[in-house]
């Protein structure tokens, strides 16, 4: 089974700054990832599928990278309504899904 | 308007049974495959079962096969999952989610306790 690990688990940043998270696969995926914003109460929302491809409404300060067994989000431009939890999903294994545990990224 | 509905959770004993349903509006549901993800309380998200587009293909986490049972009405745009032998483990808001690899969209969610 292919396993998911995010860094970090928890990221205190303030509104403007720039945010980085990394998502580790334990076996090569190719661009077979997706990234899904969760605010608390509500349904995950797609941000990133293919590792890199913005859904569609998706604010363009969110932008995915990687390949492989490494990905990272960034959100260029911390905005009040980014405060969430972040979730990798891997699609490799189709149709045998598995998600990250998730980053939670709270007000500084 | 593309829309996922869940329903039918609740409380239930531990043994016992429940069937979920998820209603499909907005788009054409019988040309998507679907799944059921599920998060328990303060915890992160797990996919739990598949079914393609015209249930050709099923597949189920380790953690509920042989107990779940994921099934689809195309005719009446709905998606349905049978649970039995429920364990105080299944507690969680279980949503439907349309998607053959990523997900999208999601459904609002459903709560299914587990307790005696």
């Amino acid at each position: 089974d292919i396993q998911l690990t995010q860094s970090p688990s928890f990221l205190s940043a303030s509104v403007g700054d720039r945010v980085t998270i990394t998502c580790r696969a334990s076996q090569g995926i190719s661009s077979y990832l997706a990234w899904y914003q969760q605010k608390p109460g509500k349904a995950p929302k797609l941000l990133i599928y293919a590792a890199s491809t913005l859904q569609s409404g998706v604010p363009s300060r969110f932008s995915g990278s990687g390949s492989g067994t490494e990905f990272t989000l960034t959100i260029s431009s911390l905005q009040p309504e980014d405060f969430a939890t972040y979730y990798c999903q891997q699609l490799n294994s189709y149709p045998l899904f598995t998600f990250g545990p998730g980053t939670k990224v709270d007000i500084k | 308007e593309v829309q996922l509905v869940e329903s039918g959770g609740g409380l239930v004993q531990p043994g016992g049974s429940l069937r979920l349903s998820c209603a499909a509006s907005g788009f054409t549901f019988s040309s998507y495959s679907m799944n059921w993800v599920r998060q328990a309380p303060g915890k992160g998200l797990e996919w739990v079962s598949y079914i393609s587009s015209s249930s050709s293909t099923i597949y189920y986490a380790d953690s509920v096969k042989g107990r779940f049972t994921i099934s689809r009405d195309n005719a009446k745009n709905s998606l349905y999952l049978q649970m039995n032998s429920l364990r105080a483990e299944d507690t969680a808001v279980y949503y439907c989610a349309c998607g053959r690899s990523w997900f999208d969209p999601w459904g609002q969610g459903t709560l299914v306790t587990v307790s005696s």
